[in-house]
């Protein structure tokens, strides 16, 4: 139980388009799930929180505008990369808390932005 | 700032030695969880603790928070190849709470 699962798990785009990230919660109902950035040796960025049904609480620093969340049901969440550039190039992570304490992490996506 | 200082950052040891992996902070957490990360794919949840000076096992790894629930530790008994992997710690302040991570601690068991 508590499988994550996460698409695409890799993209390659050029600068100046946009990219969507979809994130599910295969057996479970989330209606909380996170996004984070990872780069390499490196640990997780917590990027937002995404609650369903209303508006993702976006951690300092993280321009909103240019990384759009939306929690539609409480299976999925999406992120979406906009007008990406390649400082964009990340392994982009979400998870998952069915209840309690416990989150559940998705497989990622490797975004490389040329 | 970081307020979880997880230590070593970085480890490489020969198959059978033994290990120990420290998370510390100043805040009081209400839970704290251990991941494992394999390159290329996302954390997998190893142990959630929430009482203080709770010992939970898991085969060869023995994890333990700290009476005051600031700290955490993670031993691994005879660390084999298969160990190989970037171990995280992250704590919730509250239940429900976003993950503070660690900075993480990169492994390497040579065979």
């Amino acid at each position: 139980g508590a499988v994550v699962s996460q698409h695409p798990s890799w993209v390659i785009c050029k600068s100046g388009t946009s990219v969507k990230i979809e994130c599910r919660s295969l057996d479970f109902q989330a209606t909380t799930m996170f996004w984070y950035r990872q780069f390499p040796k490196q640990s997780l960025m917590l990027m937002a929180t995404s609650n369903e049904g209303s508006k993702a609480t976006y951690e300092q620093g993280v321009e909103k505008d240019k990384f759009l969340i939306n929690h539609a049901s409480l299976t999925l969440s999406t992120l979406t990369v906009t007008s990406a550039h390649p400082e964009d190039s990340s392994f982009y992570i979400c998870s998952a808390r069915p209840r309690g304490y416990e989150q559940y992490f998705g497989p990622g996506t490797r975004l490389t932005v040329t | 700032t970081q307020l979880l200082e997880q230590s070593p950052q970085f480890l490489s040891i020969q198959e059978g030695e033994n290990l120990t992996v420290y998370c510390n902070s100043s805040s009081v957490f209400s839970s704290l969880q251990w991941y494992r990360q394999e390159p290329g794919e996302g954390p997998v949840l190893l142990v959630t603790v929430v009482t203080g000076g709770e010992v939970k096992k898991l085969k060869r790894l023995t994890f333990q928070f700290g009476d005051a629930r600031k700290d955490s530790s993670l031993h691994i008994t005879a660390a084999q190849p298969g160990d190989t992997g970037l171990y995280l710690c992250a704590g919730a302040r509250n239940q429900g709470g976003k993950l503070i991570f660690g900075q993480g601690t990169e492994l390497s068991v040579k065979p």
